[in-house]
């Protein structure tokens, strides 16, 4: 089955800096590959996600990279700000998903 | 209006009790899940339904058993409950199997005593 590795666990910045999560997957079959965020209390909710024929999607301040070769995908964060801060999960797969085990990303003012 | 909710949003009960966890989605999807977030906030599918028939049953224990009687609801009844059944319980859905956006609803928070 699918392995997620998802690095770091926990990362703190201030406003304004940048953030980076990478996750690493295993089975490269797979071709979805979302990024969740959840809030305290709520259930993840997509923030972007990027198709195995892309190399790159971007939305505004987050952009996601994929490197089919080498099997990893990165979700970049630019312009951080307190409201930023939540639980992050990668997540990999084709007809279901394995997740990565969250990066707590935490802001501050 | 809520897009996928789920009742109750709390649940406190003793081992060896019988429970449910009710969902149900209004976003006209024909696919469901069930997923369990442990206490170090890992998320694991458990079933996953597709137009009210079974397509994904991950390594549960048979005392979980997911019933759909209808595309727009998806139950989890647990029997038996256990200490390491405690978690939270998010009921997703999405407009079909692949890639597509999941919705996952607030998440039950299950305590066993």
């Amino acid at each position: 089955g699918e392995n997620v590795e998802q690095h770091p666990s926990t990362l703190s910045v201030q406003e304004g800096d940048s953030a980076v999560i990478k996750c690493t997957y295993s089975d490269s079959a797979s071709n979805y590959f979302p990024w969740y965020k959840q809030e305290l209390g709520k259930g993840p909710q997509l923030i972007i996600d990027i198709r195995s024929n892309v190399g790159e999607k971007k939305d505004q301040r987050i952009a996601v990279t994929l490197n089919k070769t080498a099997k990893h995908f990165s979700l970049h964060i630019t312009e951080t700000q307190p409201e930023d801060s939540a639980v992050y999960f990668c997540a990999a797969g084709y007809s279901t998903l394995t997740f990565g085990k969250g990066t707590m990303l935490l802001v501050s003012p | 209006d809520t897009a996928v909710s789920q009742t109750p949003k709390y649940l406190v009960t003793q081992m060896g009790n019988d429970k449910s966890i009710k969902c149900e989605q209004n976003l006209g999807h024909d696919t469901m899940y069930w997923y369990k977030q442990d206490s170090k906030k890992f998320l694991k599918i458990m079933f996953s339904y597709n137009n009210k028939e079974l397509i994904i049953n991950e390594t549960v224990p048979n005392r979980f058993s997911p019933k759909s009687p209808d595309k727009a609801h998806l139950n989890l009844h647990i029997n038996s409950l256990e200490l390491g059944d405690s978690a939270v319980y998010f009921c997703a859905s999405s407009q079909g199997v692949g890639w597509y956006e999941q919705y996952f609803g607030p998440g039950t928070r299950l305590t066993v005593t």
